[in-house]
């Protein structure tokens, strides 16, 4: 089974902060990173998928890097706002095994 | 409108039953999956289909059995084997098994009484 964790496991912000967590994954075998957003009584959502070492992908306020060398991924959000509040699933894709998910950053914004 | 259909929402369930989830899919993809999500757990991954008429068990296969007769549609029937069935259980769907993105139904919650 890989492992691919992130943390934190959660992560309370202030509306109007900017914030980052982090997905590490396995540094062989790698063909995409994933990340999700799942917000509460809706199904996970595709945000970003990743490819390239050196990958950043932007949409809107949120954006991601990817080292696959080291085998991590950030995400950022940048001036959060409560309609960020989800749990962001990050997601190994090693090629002919599917995905692996990771346990998920649950994020909480405070107004 | 494309996408994935779950049914139903919510299921209750006699303990030494069996229950099956449908999941239904008009994206056309190959691959449809099967996970599992309990409280502070990833996603796990209990069925994968590549193609119809095969599947194969992921991470968390026991007491449960899948089909894929057709191409849209892969239901996961929950066993009496299963020995803790209690939980939020999601279907996907990807163009391929490769490691692409999956795309997600809304999810059953099945309770075991």
């Amino acid at each position: 089974i890989l492992n691919v964790e992130q943390s934190p496991q959660s992560l309370h912000v202030q509306e109007g902060d900017s914030t980052n967590f982090t997905c590490s994954f396995p540094s062989s075998n790698f063909y995409a990173l994933h990340w999700y957003r799942w917000e509460t009584a809706k199904s996970p959502e595709a945000l970003f998928v990743m490819t390239l070492n050196g990958d950043e992908k932007k949409k809107g306020r949120i954006s991601a890097t990817l080292n696959t060398k080291e085998g991590y991924s950030y995400l950022y959000i940048k001036g959060s706002q409560p309609e960020d509040s989800a749990t962001y699933l990050c997601a190994f894709g090693g090629g002919a095994d599917g995905l692996t998910f990771g346990k998920g950053t649950h994020l909480i914004i405070q107004p | 409108d494309g996408g994935i259909t779950q049914s139903p929402k919510y299921l209750f369930r006699k303990e030494g039953q069996n229950v099956t989830l449908s999941c239904e899919q008009n994206l056309n993809h190959d691959a449809m999956y099967w996970y599992r999500q309990d409280p502070g757990q990833g996603l796990r991954l209990i069925y994968y289909s590549q193609i119809v008429n095969d599947f194969q068990k992921g991470d968390i296969a026991e007491g449960y059995s899948v089909s894929r007769e057709k191409k849209e549609s892969f239901p996961l029937t929950v066993t009496s084997a299963q020995k803790n069935p209690t939980a939020f259980y999601l279907c996907a769907s990807s163009i391929g098994h490769s490691g692409g993105t999956q795309y997600f139904g809304p999810g059953t919650r099945l309770t075991v009484l």
